[in-house]
């Protein structure tokens, strides 16, 4: 079965400093990979997602993602967090076939200190 | 273009009794699914509907349960409530062929 693998659940940055919000995940075949926002008593928004056309892929509010098979990762960076950054970050995988179905990783909770 | 919306936005039920959750998925978009969301288990996928038909399943008893109407809403339905159903229900459109699925705010469940 796939899933992820979200390394820290709590990640504190300085406003300027990089972001880097790390995910691995495990399958047999190339995946769909995402990245999820959520804020405070939202659903979830999407930041960027993988697709195979190419590993380097950037997404909304400056964040970007590099796709390495040979690491089974998909980390999530930006160059300089900002105050608005802090959220909770969900790394995600969508199985092989026609099912939308989305398997998620257990979060991790981005707080940007001033 | 509107969002997905879901209806109510928060909901306090007791334990034993029965709830039903409404999703409205953006205009066009046939797939809609469900998941819960708890800070024990994460986001757990419930299951899909594409086009009336339940196409996936997670793993979850079968007090919970869902439909699709012709009109692409969806309504997913838990009966005999526990505590331990207390939780965030988010609901999740899209075109279906695996592309971008766009959530709504959710629904607070709670049980007492």
């Amino acid at each position: 079965a796939q899933s992820v693998t979200q390394l820290g659940s709590h990640v504190s940055v300085s406003e300027g400093a990089l972001v880097l919000l790390r995910c691995n995940y495990s399958s047999s075949v190339p995946p769909y990979l995402f990245w999820y926002v959520q804020y405070p008593n939202q659903g979830l928004q999407l930041l960027l997602k993988y697709t195979s056309a190419a590993t380097l892929v950037k997404g909304i509010n400056g964040f970007e993602a590099e796709f390495k098979k040979s690491e089974t990762s998909f980390h999530l960076t930006k160059p300089s967090a900002h105050m608005s950054d802090a959220a909770e970050y969900f790394c995600a995988v969508s199985p092989q076939g026609g099912s939308e179905k989305l398997v998620f990783g257990k979060g991790t909770k981005l707080t940007v200190n001033p | 273009k509107a969002g997905v919306t879901q209806t109510p936005r928060y909901l306090i039920k007791t334990r034993g009794q029965q709830v039903t959750l409404s999703c409205s998925p953006i205009s066009g978009h046939r797939s809609v699914s469900w998941y819960q969301q708890t800070p024990g288990q994460g986001l757990q996928f419930l299951f899909e509907y594409f086009s009336e038909t339940q196409r996936n399943k997670g793993n979850f008893p079968g007090r919970f349960s869902g439909r699709q109407f012709s009109n692409s809403r969806s309504e997913m339905n838990v009966s005999t409530l526990e505590l331990g159903d207390s939780a965030l229900y988010l609901c999740a459109s899209s075109l279906g062929g695996r592309a971008n699925a766009f959530f709504g705010q959710g629904t607070r469940l709670t049980v007492v």
